[in-house]
């Protein structure tokens, strides 16, 4: 079985400093890497995913996520974080061809002005 | 394109009462989840359909919980009758058959049980 480790509940950053959030996943197998951004009050939304190929991904407003698969991580970057950033993000792992998608706890990122 | 439409947005009920959520799909997507997210957790799979058919549902509190999806589209999870414990976000995805993975959510309906 897959899961998915996000040490970090919450991540107090000011606004235009960098930012890490980890998620360390387990699973015997290969998998796909995902994720999601929860804005208040919305639903969950696809930030990015890796799926195969470059291990580096990119989300189309400045979020990265580097697949290493012998650390068995997929931490989250952004060099410069918004006020509008601020939200609650969640890692999450599937094994290909299967449907289920395991989320971790998640990580509350707050950006201070 | 419409996205995945949950209704209501907030329930507040009583313990020991029924309480119904609705949950229509992005149009084409065979696969649907019913996922249930408390409070500072992530999300924890109830049941998911493909199609009609319920293919897991080995997470969902059957004593309590029941699901259906009629002719493939909607879905409604019921609660009866509901316990304080139940108090959560109960989250609707939706996904084709042969994607990638990615999972399109709904909004969430809010359950409060007093």
């Amino acid at each position: 079985a897959q899961s998915v480790t996000q040490l970090d509940s919450q991540v107090p950053v000011f606004e235009e400093a960098p930012v890490e959030l980890r998620c360390n996943y387990s699973s015997s197998v290969s998998v796909y890497l995902f994720w999601y951004v929860q804005y208040p009050n919305q639903g969950l939304q696809l930030l990015l995913k890796y799926l195969s190929g470059s291990t580096l991904v990119e989300s189309i407003n400045g979020f990265e996520a580097e697949f290493n698969k012998s650390q068995t991580s997929f931490h989250l970057r952004k060099p410069s974080v918004h006020i509008s950033d601020t939200a609650e993000y969640f890692c999450a792992v599937k094994r290909p061809g299967a449907n289920n998608l395991f989320f971790g706890t998640g990580t509350r990122l707050t950006v201070i002005p | 394109e419409a996205g995945v439409v949950q209704s209501p947005r907030y329930k507040i009920i009583e313990k020991k009462q029924p309480v119904a959520f609705w949950c229509n799909p992005i149009s084409g997507h065979n696969t649907l989840y019913w996922y249930r997210q408390n409070l500072g957790q992530g999300p924890e799979l109830l049941i998911r359909y493909e199609n009609e058919e319920a293919v897991d549902d080995s997470q969902l509190p059957k004593d309590r919980f029941s699901a259906e999806r009629l002719k493939g589209v909607d879905s409604t999870l019921k609660i009866q009758p509901a316990e304080l414990g139940d108090s959560a976000v109960y989250l609707c995805a939706s996904s084709p058959l042969w994607g990638t993975g990615e999972l399109f959510f709904g909004e969430g309906s809010r359950l409060t049980v007093l």
